[in-house]
């Protein structure tokens, strides 16, 4: 069964302290990993998908990268907008479209 | 465009109550998508469907749900009886190629008493 672990469960930041977010995963073939941002009483954002191990991709101060057992979402000099709880999901070549997600870091960054 | 948008934003209903979700995907997108959210078990797909067909429904926790797709613009989940169990927040996704992620609704919070 696929399944994705997130670490940790929530993080406290002060702005500018930089640090990463891990997700660990199992899934039979990789077809893609996923970032979402999700900002209290809305949907999911979409942020990045991530391919094949090795790959990196960057938006403004967050960094996404995947090796064959996990991915890790770094945040340099975080700001207080960057507050947010951060998903991971994964989609599996025999999955189809399906998309398993993990239960996600909740993220504070503090001013 | 205005995004996924799903109806209504709030439910509180009673137990054993039938219970109508709706959702209008971004037009052009194929595939549409409802999830629940809970914070025990956070983000689970329940069913997904491709050009208006249900694909996989094997989310789908029991009989008591149900799932149409009657045009490319309109999609409902429908709860009945419904459950305390249920209560959680349902959202709708849409998205033209799954492969570069889904477009999600703001989602209904949904309170069985």
């Amino acid at each position: 069964e696929d399944q994705v672990t997130q670490s940790p469960e929530a993080l406290r930041l002060q702005e500018g302290e930089s640090s990463s977010l891990n997700c660990s995963y199992t899934v039979s073939g990789l077809r893609g990993l996923f970032w979402y941002r999700q900002d209290p009483g809305k949907g999911p954002e979409f942020l990045f998908t991530l391919y094949s191990a090795g790959e990196e991709k960057e938006k403004e101060r967050l960094k996404a990268t995947l090796t064959k057992k996990e991915s890790f979402l770094h945040i340099t000099a975080p700001k207080p907008e960057d507050s947010a709880t951060y998903l991971c999901a994964v989609q599996a070549v025999t999955g189809f479209q399906k998309l398993v997600f993990g239960t996600g870091t909740r993220l504070l960054v503090s001013p | 465009d205005a995004g996924v948008i799903q109806s209504p934003r709030h439910e509180v209903t009673e137990m054993g109550q039938e219970v109508t979700l709706r959702c209008k995907p971004i037009s052009g997108h194929d595939y549409l998508f409802w999830y629940r959210q809970t914070m025990m078990r956070g983000l689970e797909l329940l069913i997904y469907f491709n050009n208006n067909v249900p694909i996989d429904d094997s989310g789908m926790p029991e009989d008591r749900f149900s799932a149409k797709m009657p045009n490319a613009s309109f999609s409902t989940l429908k709860i009945q009886p419904s459950e305390p169990r249920d209560s959680a927040v349902y959202f709708c996704a849409s998205t033209s190629d799954a492969a570069r992620g889904a477009f999600f609704g703001q989602g209904t919070r949904l309170t069985v008493v």
